[in-house]
């Protein structure tokens, strides 16, 4: 099945200093692949995609993502960490064998941006 | 376009009650999907509908009914309240690519 996962459980980032969450992939056939962020006490809400095109996606709030065929990964990333970027990060799939949009999540970063 | 919405915001339920997660879109999508989210867990599919009358079982269905009589609403059931069903629950719409998902609703089963 299609699967994405997230090493790891939280990522501490100093304000100022870049962000990168990590994201790996596994799929068959061509990945459409996506970084969504979770507030405290709300609905996910998309950032970014990865579709065709170029490996370096730019997305909402100053994110952008690296897709890496050979590495099979699609890392999230910002150059300078705000405290307001503190919330959960999960990256998806789309899960084309079970058909009709739907997403195959990982299990969420949490991400703490210290001031 | 206020996107989707979900009542109740929270909810306490004793084990073995019933009751009915309420969804509704304004922007007139097919795709609506419920999804459960237990913390270090990621999000689990439990129901989705491509278009009105028609629904499909997700990855965790078990205890859970849906409908979709319309393209605006897509009600979750849970029939028997179990302790394994505490969690919260989202809803959320798409046409293409993105999901747009609502607030969601905080369940306690005791």
């Amino acid at each position: 099945a299609q699967s994405v996962a997230q090493p790891e459980d939280q990522v501490n980032v100093a304000e100022g200093n870049p962000l990168t969450v990590k994201c790996t992939y596994s799929v068959s056939g061509n990945p459409y692949l996506f970084w969504y962020v979770q507030y405290p006490n709300r609905g996910l809400q998309f950032l970014l995609k990865y579709i065709t095109g170029d490996n370096l996606v730019k997305g909402s709030y100053g994110f952008e993502a690296e897709f890496n065929k050979s590495q099979t990964s699609f890392h999230l990333k910002k150059p300078s960490a705000l405290v307001s970027d503190s919330a959960l990060y999960f990256c998806a799939v789309r899960d084309y064998r079970r058909g009709n949009n739907r997403l195959a999540f990982g299990k969420g970063n949490q991400v703490v941006v210290i001031p | 376009n206020a996107g989707v919405t979900q009542t109740p915001k929270f909810r306490i339920l004793k084990i073995g009650q019933s009751m009915t997660l309420q969804c509704t879109q304004d922007m007139n999508h097919n795709y609506m999907y419920w999804y459960r989210q237990d913390p270090g867990m990621g999000l689990k599919l439990i129901y989705y509908s491509v278009g009105a009358g028609i629904t499909d079982k997700g990855e965790v269905p078990n205890g859970y009914n849906v409908s979709r009589s319309t393209t605006e609403d897509f009600p979750l059931r849970l029939e028997l309240a179990a302790p394994s069903q505490t969690s919260v629950y989202f809803c959320a719409e798409g046409a293409g690519d993105e999901q747009f998902f609502g607030p969601g609703t905080r369940l306690t089963v005791l």
